[in-house]
């Protein structure tokens, strides 16, 4: 089943204890992003990445870090989370970016708070 | 404003209803895209477009490219379409989908 899988779903952690969201896709996406949703200001772009090894800041990067070291794979780093991270992270992937007919695929969500 | 506007931003309706979602963006796109949302849940593709109309079950969505509006619409709806949709737009020169900020659907029985 073509899927985009995050993990972990729920986390609650302290203010400063780097952490590792994962991310993997099982279509051979080249194209894989990170939003966060937050009420009030809907999804943002964290980051982006086009291919393995490209990657490059979307809307609201700071205090995120991701690396593309395989195709499937996209971590999203936080590492020293602050209150103000807590939010609905999203991954998403599609084949590539450019086309009118890519459709793109969402992970479930990870529920991120800290405290 | 944003680019992505949506309207209604809440709806409710009762079981049966024809329901409508409108979308309208102000930047060039190369596709646009509608997405649900259940409470608590990941975010699922419906459509994608890039001219005219698609239909996949009870959910229609059209879109008007000069017009730069798109519309969801669902047929004979159902509690289970309780949901939030969210309109997202491919801008042309950009590698990002822009958001409009979701339409809260509560169908009643």
């Amino acid at each position: 089943e073509a899927q985009v899988t995050q993990n972990p779903r729920y986390l609650i952690t302290v203010t400063g204890k780097k952490l590792t969201v994962t991310c993997s896709q099982n279509m051979n996406h080249e194209y894989m992003s990170w939003y966060r949703q937050d009420p009030g200001l809907g999804l943002r772009q964290i980051y982006y990445s086009m291919n393995v090894e490209v990657t490059d800041k979307g809307d609201v990067p700071e205090g995120y870090k991701v690396s593309r070291k395989e195709k499937r794979n996209f971590p999203l780093i936080l590492e020293s989370p602050s209150p103000n991270q807590t939010s609905l992270y999203f991954c998403a992937s599609s084949l590539w970016w450019g086309g009118r007919n890519t459709e793109a695929f969402f992970g479930q969500g990870t529920r991120l708070t800290v405290v | 404003k944003n680019e992505v506007e949506q309207s209604p931003q809440n709806l409710t309706a009762q079981e049966g209803e024809f329901i409508t979602i409108n979308c309208s963006y102000s930047v060039g796109i190369s596709a646009l895209h509608w997405l649900q949302q259940h409470p608590g849940g990941g975010i699922v593709s419906l459509f994608m477009l890039s001219s005219g109309k698609k239909k996949h079950g009870r959910l229609i969505a059209t879109i008007n490219i000069q017009e730069k509006h798109s519309s969801l619409h669902i047929t004979a709806s159902h509690p289970r379409d309780s949901a939030v949709y969210i309109c997202a737009v491919r801008s042309t020169g950009a590698q990002k989908l822009v958001f409009g900020q979701g339409t809260r659907l509560t169908i009643n029985p």
